[in-house]
């Protein structure tokens, strides 16, 4: 778990503006990925990567974009056109890309809209 | 996580009692059962996991058990205790989903002292 670094831990955003949070990791993971919870909510999967420069949309992307431009990094971009984005942002990855392997999450960014 | 159904969503116990939380899951060929706890504020930890060549394992209080034929795993927790309060998710590989992990909804357990 440890070698997950999200950042920032806490981001205000306001009307209209993009935001980017980080996500890093030195677990030499191919697949990376992006997840969104809110209140009482589970988890539910935004973007992910299974390898450097191709990633795929899971089930909420509207208004999300991501990069895969190194294996060790997975930015996620929170766009003005996501209406509600004010939740728990959750990066994760594991290797062989989810084929049965165990994912590890990043300490998580809260996004609050101001 | 609709094909990932996870219930009770709220589970109240009494310290020392036992905690089950069950789960079904559609995708026959679903290979990969992870059990997550998550404290507030908190990111979700592995605490245990199965997959789909065994019936059963054991660590310690926790325990998951696995019917294939039913698509269903279940959570035991026993001899709560106040700790143990938390979110707890289960998932499973759906190849339906690319073979990617789905999440269940979650359920809170709150172990009373």
């Amino acid at each position: 778990d440890g070698g997950i670094t999200q950042s920032p831990k806490y981001l205000f955003r306001k009307e209209g503006q993009n935001v980017t949070l980080s996500c890093e990791q030195n677990l030499n993971h191919d697949a990376m990925y992006w997840y969104r919870q809110d209140p009482g909510q589970g988890l539910r999967l935004i973007y992910y990567s299974q390898i450097v420069n191709d990633f795929q949309k899971g089930d909420i992307a509207e208004g999300y974009s991501v990069s895969r431009e190194k294996k060790e990094s997975f930015p996620l971009t929170v766009t003005s056109a996501q209406k509600n984005p004010t939740a728990f942002y959750l990066c994760a990855s594991n290797d062989r890309g989810g084929h049965g392997n165990t994912i590890y999450f990043g300490e998580g960014s809260w996004l609050t809209v101001v | 996580g609709e094909n990932v159904e996870q219930h009770p969503s709220t589970l109240s116990v009494q310290e020392g009692d036992s905690a089950v939380i069950k789960c079904t899951y559609s995708d026959s060929a679903s290979n990969y059962f992870p059990w997550y706890k998550q404290e507030l504020g908190k990111r979700p930890q592995l605490i245990i996991d199965i997959r789909s060549n065994v019936g059963e394992k054991k660590d310690q209080r926790i325990a998951v058990t696995l019917n294939k034929t039913a698509k269903h795993f279940s959570l035991h927790i026993t001899e709560t205790q106040p700790e143990d309060s938390a979110v707890y998710f289960c998932a499973a590989t759906l190849m339906e989903y690319g073979n990617k992990l789905v999440f269940g909804a979650g359920t809170i357990l709150r172990v009373k002292s």
